[in-house]
């Protein structure tokens, strides 16, 4: 059984760099995207960025110039660095798994979050 | 700013039925994905495509879609089902980046 397994400081002051780490057990990493979501405390959930086993990266518009994303294929892990952090980046950061296909007969593409880790609370104050 | 809007908070009987509804331009091109989520908890993907469900999922949970609106219908809601639920998919430029509606809380009398 595939399981995600997430790590990193949960708080940071204010223009610090948030980092957070998810690594994957029990199944395999190749042939995904992997993705970080993060929900506000009482808010809903905004999707920060994703990346697949060779690096390749799509990030949120609103959070790209502070956002990196990476992978280490040798151990099945992939981080989140978020730069200059403020009171606003205060949420909790989930890690996910990316599944995506299509329909058979429209050929409507689609994509869905089916693993999550357990997330991390990471609170920005001074 | 979100680009996949849901209605902030819908009520249904126990037992009775409840359609959560997702609008956006980026719905006439790609299927939404749902997330139930209960408080403290990570969401969990409920349905995903046409309106598949992932192992573990009643099938009181279906989903439909239709132009730019995508649908998650609760046949029979549970008081277990009582919880925020959200919408996914991607955007309307063309680059594919994710987005998720605003949520719908769902309370079950």
């Amino acid at each position: 059984q595939v399981q995600l397994q997430q790590w990193g400081a949960g708080l940071l002051k204010p223009s610090e760099t948030l980092s957070l780490t998810c690594a994957v057990y029990g199944g395999s990493f190749s042939g995904y995207y992997w993705s970080w979501i993060r929900q506000p405390p009482g808010k809903g959930l905004e999707w920060i960025g994703e990346i697949n086993h060779s690096g390749s990266t799509n990030y949120n518009p609103s959070l790209k110039s502070r956002v990196t994303i990476s992978v280490d294929t040798s151990k099945n892990q992939f981080s989140l660095k978020l730069s200059s952090v403020t009171a606003a980046d205060t949420a909790v950061y989930y890690c996910a798994r990316i599944g995506k296909g299509s329909d058979f007969w429209s050929g409507t593409i689609y994509w869905y979050f089916d693993l999550w880790g357990r997330g991390t609370l990471v609170t920005v104050s001074s | 700013s979100s680009e996949l809007t849901q209605d902030p908070a819908v009520s249904v009987a126990l037992g009775q039925t409840v359609r959560i509804t997702c609008q956006g331009d980026s719905l006439r091109i790609y299927y939404a994905s749902w997330y139930q989520q209960k408080p403290g908890q990570a969401p969990v993907l409920v349905i995903y495509g046409k309106n598949s469900r992932p192992s573990g999922i009643p099938d009181r949970f279906s989903g439909s879609s239709s132009g730019n609106t995508a649908s998650l219908t609760i046949t029979g809601a549970q008081a277990e089902d009582e919880a925020e639920y959200y919408c996914n998919s991607r955007d309307s430029s063309g680059n594919h980046l994710g987005v998720f509606g605003t949520g719908t809380k769902v309370t079950v009398l």
